[in-house]
């Protein structure tokens, strides 16, 4: 069973930030936070992932509590491409270990 | 970046047939590839773990005599669709992690559209 709980649909205005949340309560400490994104009929794309620390990509900012239960990602900048279904996947560290997919969060970027 | 690479795109076969769909990771080596099963307006469900030179583990509820998976070499996993019923018609995505180098977390494939008519 999926380890995250997302909203399943958000809404954003064109240009302005778009936060989504996660929560992970059951998160081991060893377990790194993967964000995906699936835009229809694609197979998933990789945002960005993190361990304990924020992180930031071209793509993304990932901003985890110092509990580490939660996750937002932000894309700081929406545009209409960033339409997609977000996946938030709690994971191994090692090479082998697999993801489970929740439901994900609906996104969808409005003019 | 890292990047996998999954053919046929869209496939359609015929009741009682059986469809190979290969996934390739073009620029690492992946020790361990993972197949996965979409049905429109779900979320992906794992179906199994490919460990190269070995035998995959299926998820509960895979029937692994209907869904043949070989991992011949550290970048080429196929997973053959064996007696194709109208049912198993899905999306079919792959994904890999390397063994090592830049750290992209797991890469996908564009995944396999399998229409059984």
């Amino acid at each position: 069973d999926a380890k995250t709980t997302q909203p399943p649909s958000m809404d954003c205005a064109e240009g302005r930030a778009a936060n989504l949340p996660c929560n992970h309560s059951t998160i081991s400490g060893n377990e790194y936070v993967y964000w995906y994104r699936q835009i229809h009929s694609q197979g998933p794309q990789y945002i960005i992932h993190g361990l304990k620390n924020n992180e930031t990509n071209e793509m993304a900012s990932l901003i985890i509590t110092e509990d580490r239960k939660s996750s937002t990602l932000i894309l700081p900048h929406a545009t209409l491409r960033d339409t997609a279904v977000y996946y938030c996947i709690v994971g191994p560290s090692s090479n082998t270990g697999k993801l489970i997919f929740g439901q994900g969060t609906t996104l969808q970027v409005k003019p | 970046g890292a990047v996998v690479s999954q053919h046929p795109s869209r496939v359609i076969c015929k009741s009682g047939t059986s469809v190979k769909i290969e996934c390739r990771s073009l620029d690492f080596q992946a020790t361990t590839m993972f197949w996965y099963r979409q049905f429109p307006k779900q979320s992906l469900m794992l179906m199994a773990t490919s460990n190269e030179g070995s035998k995959a583990t299926y998820e509960q509820g895979v029937e692994k005599d209907k869904f043949l998976i070989n991992h011949a070499s550290l970048t080429l996993s196929t997973l053959t669709v064996t007696s194709a019923h109208p049912e198993d018609s899905s999306f079919y995505i792959c994904s890999a992690r390397g063994t090592g180098g830049a750290d992209y977390g797991y890469t996908f494939g564009s995944g396999t559209r399998l229409t059984v008519v």
